[in-house]
Formats: structure tokens, sequence, C-alpha cells
């Protein structure tokens, strides 16, 4: 079936550093790329968004890349700040499912 | 106003009951989920309804049973409670059942079996 990859499980970076988190997905027909931040207790809460008709994303300090070739894309977190440590997942979707992937829990150290 | 509201919060119960949880949204979508969340963070989809009617049904035993009454409102009931069952369980809801829509979490309830 489906599934979503994601790596590294942890990530630990020191305040200021940039943090990048990549997942790869295995269904062809997926086209909705998302990526959620969910901070410790807290909801998930989506965060940004691509679609397969783009390439790369930006909204002030995040960034997403897609390279539908590979089935591979990523979040980039740059200038990283302690409010940045949560757990991150992406997600995979295709028509009417979004498969989410296993989580990476980023700790950004002052 | 909270958008994706559940209650419980906590639920702690002894091994073999029932129990259940409720789920409501005031965003007017059409569309709302239930997800599991276990010890190691994995987000696992266990449920989708679309206008009340179930549209995604994962691997899930049968002792979950989810119910949407109206569109605004989605329940998880659980019979005879298994440790394995101990998680955060995210309710979830979007405009629509289409997968390009934002999800909308409630803030979840956490479950604990003893």
């Amino acid at each position: 079936g489906e599934n979503v990859e994601q790596h590294p499980s942890t990530l630990s970076v020191q305040e200021g550093d940039s943090a990048v988190i990549k997942c790869t997905y295995s269904d062809s027909a997926s086209n909705y790329f998302p990526w959620y931040k969910q901070e410790l207790g807290k909801r998930p809460q989506l965060i940004i968004d691509i679609r397969s008709n783009v390439g790369e994303k930006k909204d002030q300090r995040i960034a997403v890349t897609l390279n539908k070739t590979a089935k591979h894309f990523s979040l980039h977190i740059t200038e990283t700040q302690p409010e940045d440590s949560a757990v991150y997942f992406c997600g995979s979707g295709a028509t009417n499912k979004l498969i989410f992937g296993t989580g990476t829990l980023l700790a950004v150290q002052p | 106003d909270t958008a994706v509201s559940q209650t419980p919060k906590y639920l702690v119960t002894q091994m073999g009951n029932d129990k259940s949880i409720k789920c409501e949204q005031n965003l007017g979508h059409d569309t709302m989920y239930w997800y599991k969340q276990d010890s190691k963070k994995f987000l696992k989809i266990m449920f989708s309804y679309n206008n009340k009617e179930l549209i995604i049904n994962e691997t899930v035993p049968n002792r979950f049973s989810p119910k949407s009454p109206d569109k605004a409102h989605l329940n998880l009931h659980i019979n005879s409670l298994e440790l394995g069952d101990s998680a955060v369980y995210f309710c979830a809801s979007s405009r629509d059942s289409s997968s390009y829509n934002e999800q909308f979490f409630g803030p979840g309830t956490r479950l604990t079996v003893l």
C-alpha cells in the first residue's frame, strides 16, 4: 500500500542554524504535500503545503521543495528559533486520502 | 470560538470497559476524521466521514465504531478496551473530502487504559 517515509526521526540543531526534514512517498498519484507542525501537547497545524505543479514554495523562514521524479519532498527551516521546536509531519495526498509521515522531532537548542 | 472540539480531554479507564469520545466542528466542513497518535507520535488515520457517510475505514478493530449523527459531529465508541488502545485520539475536519484541503485538528483526547 501507499506509505510515506520521513527522515530523520529526531533532529537537534543550534538556534540560528538550518534544519531540513525529508520525505519520500510511494504513490505516483500523489499530488499534494502538506507539512504539519505539532508543538508539545498541542494539536497538529498546517504550516505550509505544495502541489505537484510547483517545485518550491517559501513562506518567510520555511520552504518546501518537491522532486516529483524522485518522489522526494523536503521542509527547510532557516534561522531556527526555540519556538520551532516541535514534531513535524509531512503528508502525501492523492484524491481523497492523505497519508502522514512518521514525524520528526525537532529540538532547537538556545 | 473553538473550531474543532473534543470531549473528554483525558480518559482513564480499566481494560474491558466501553468508552466514547465526542467531536464537534463549527467550521461548516463536510468531512471529519479520527486519528490515533501512539507513544511514538505516529499519526494514523482511522476513519473519515463525508456528510455523515463513511469514506475511509483503515484497518481498525471492530471494537472501534464511529458514528456521525450529522456532519458537524463525529463520535468514536470503543468497546472492550485493551492496553494497546492507550494513545491520543485526534478528531479533525476539512472543507470536503479532497486531500488538498487543510485539516483542522481538535485538541486531542488522551486515553489511558489500565
